[in-house]
């Protein structure tokens, strides 16, 4: 079963207008971490946001947010006052304490295209 | 200057022939992965080293290997490479045990196989 599931394979988003993009996770371990990846087209990852399991508060990134509902196992990123540069793929990841036996590894979603329109 | 880097950034090469795809990182990390990402198919893991003593297998080891050469160095190795090899290869680091809460990527490779 997928750990991580990104439901929109494509989105788009009027510039300067606030966007959702979905990431559902699933894991049976108490203590883990969420992770906001950005991928523009020139191929590199960039580290946007990150959530941890037992964080009070949801994470906010300057103009990046994530909306983390525990009971649902939902940790969707909210862009704020979408630009032309945010047009990307964007890529939700969790890492568990204890996967396969070890710590720290990265669980990638599929990913979402994020196209800003003028 | 970049803190990950990997060589090469782009390799054209043949079925059969053997890559190594190198990474260096000057964050002073412990934790060293590789992965390779697909269309539609997100990242995944390949090897992951927590030291240099340390080397384990990930999600999709098969067809590959990997050498921790010093703290700063990883690499991988595709000994006889096919064509569904073909992908783009990142290298990540992250420090580890309480601040493990970033993992920082090479530029990546482009790797095309014939």
């Amino acid at each position: 079963a997928q750990k991580i599931t990104q439901t929109q394979p494509g989105m788009f988003v009027q510039e300067k207008e606030a966007v959702t993009l979905d990431c559902t996770y699933d894991t049976s371990d108490p203590s883990y971490g969420l992770f906001w990846y950005k991928q523009p087209s020139s191929g590199e990852m960039i580290f946007l946001i990150y959530q941890g399991s037992y964080d009070q508060q949801n994470a906010t990134e300057g103009r990046y947010s994530l909306n983390f509902q525990k009971a649902r196992k939902s940790a969707n990123l909210v862009i704020s006052a979408s630009q032309l540069g945010d047009s990307a793929m964007y890529f939700c990841a969790m890492r568990e304490v204890n996967y396969g036996g070890s710590q720290g590894n990265l669980i990638f979603g599929k990913g979402t295209k994020l196209s800003v329109k003028p | 200057d970049a803190d990950v880097t990997q060589t090469p950034r782009n390799r054209i090469t043949k079925t059969g022939k053997r890559i190594m795809l190198e990474c260096s990182q000057t964050k002073g990390h412990d934790r060293m992965y590789w992965y390779r990402q697909d269309p539609g198919l997100g990242l995944r893991l390949i090897y992951y080293s927590f030291d240099v003593k340390d080397i384990n297998k990930g999600e999709i080891s098969d067809g590959y290997s990997v050498s921790r050469q010093a703290q700063a160095k990883f690499s991988l190795s595709l000994e006889s490479a096919i064509p569904n090899q073909t992908a783009l290869y990142f290298c990540a680091t992250s420090e580890g045990g309480s601040k493990d809460n970033e993992q920082f990527f090479g530029p990546g490779t482009r790797l095309t196989v014939l």
